[in-house]
């Protein structure tokens, strides 16, 4: 099992270009979320999902477009970017409420 | 709403014993504790659930006050391999947002 799959690893931007980062799980996982971490802090969710079609804002989700069109894929778009969202950004999956989160490896990304 | 961690960081012979506080101000369904090294992404250690239910590593062992809405991790006879930011997340009873602590920072020294 590849578990959970986030493309790019490295990415840079130029202020008000878009992106997508990629998620893709192979777990059946019905509950996927997006994560940012800035330097020497803790996780903060930007937007989650429920299952196929089920999508809900986080702590953090101005900026950031989110859509859930199949179980296996959560990808998450950066509509115009911007200096203050350079962080490292984490994808993660979970089998229902009762279960704990598979992580990605992670998107490092650096606005310019 | 963040759930407030304690110690913010830890430094610990290898052998010792430490406890890694989580408080949140909210009613909560569920307390999870992840592990995460410098540079890698946070593994899952454990999920304590409303009602007494536990699920996770069998080396690690924590608690959950439900009436206090706190947990605790206790990492005993403590490994080099410990080493790492230990962050807790709540999951509250009225929705699915997983909420994160800010980490408490673990060093072991040899």
């Amino acid at each position: 099992n590849a578990g959970v799959t986030q493309t790019p690893k490295f990415q840079v931007l130029k202020t008000g270009q878009s992106m997508t980062l990629q998620c893709a799980q192979d777990m059946n996982h019905e509950y996927m979320s997006w994560y940012r971490q800035d330097p020497g802090m803790g996780l903060r969710l930007i937007h989650y999902s429920v299952g196929a079609g089920i999508t809900d804002q986080g702590e953090v989700p101005n900026g950031y477009n989110v859509s859930r069109s199949t179980t296996e894929d959560f990808p998450l778009r950066l509509l115009s970017a911007a200096p203050s969202q350079t962080s490292v950004y984490f994808c993660a999956s979970s089998d229902g409420a009762n279960e704990g989160y598979t992580f990605g490896s992670g998107t490092r990304l650096t606005v310019v | 709403q963040q759930p407030v961690q304690s110690p913010q960081a830890v430094i610990l012979r290898e052998g010792e014993d430490a406890v890694i506080n989580c408080s949140s101000s909210k009613a909560l369904y569920s307390v999870h504790w992840y592990r995460q090294k410098h540079g890698e992404a946070p593994v899952f250690l454990m999920i304590l659930l409303k009602g007494g239910e536990q699920k996770g590593h069998e080396k690690i062992s924590a608690s959950f006050n439900e009436k206090k809405q706190q947990s605790s991790l206790y990492l005993t006879a403590s490994q080099l391999s410990y080493s790492g930011t230990y962050f807790c997340g709540t999951l509250g009873v009225s929705n699915y947002q997983l909420i994160w602590g800010a980490g408490t920072k673990l060093i072991i020294k040899p």
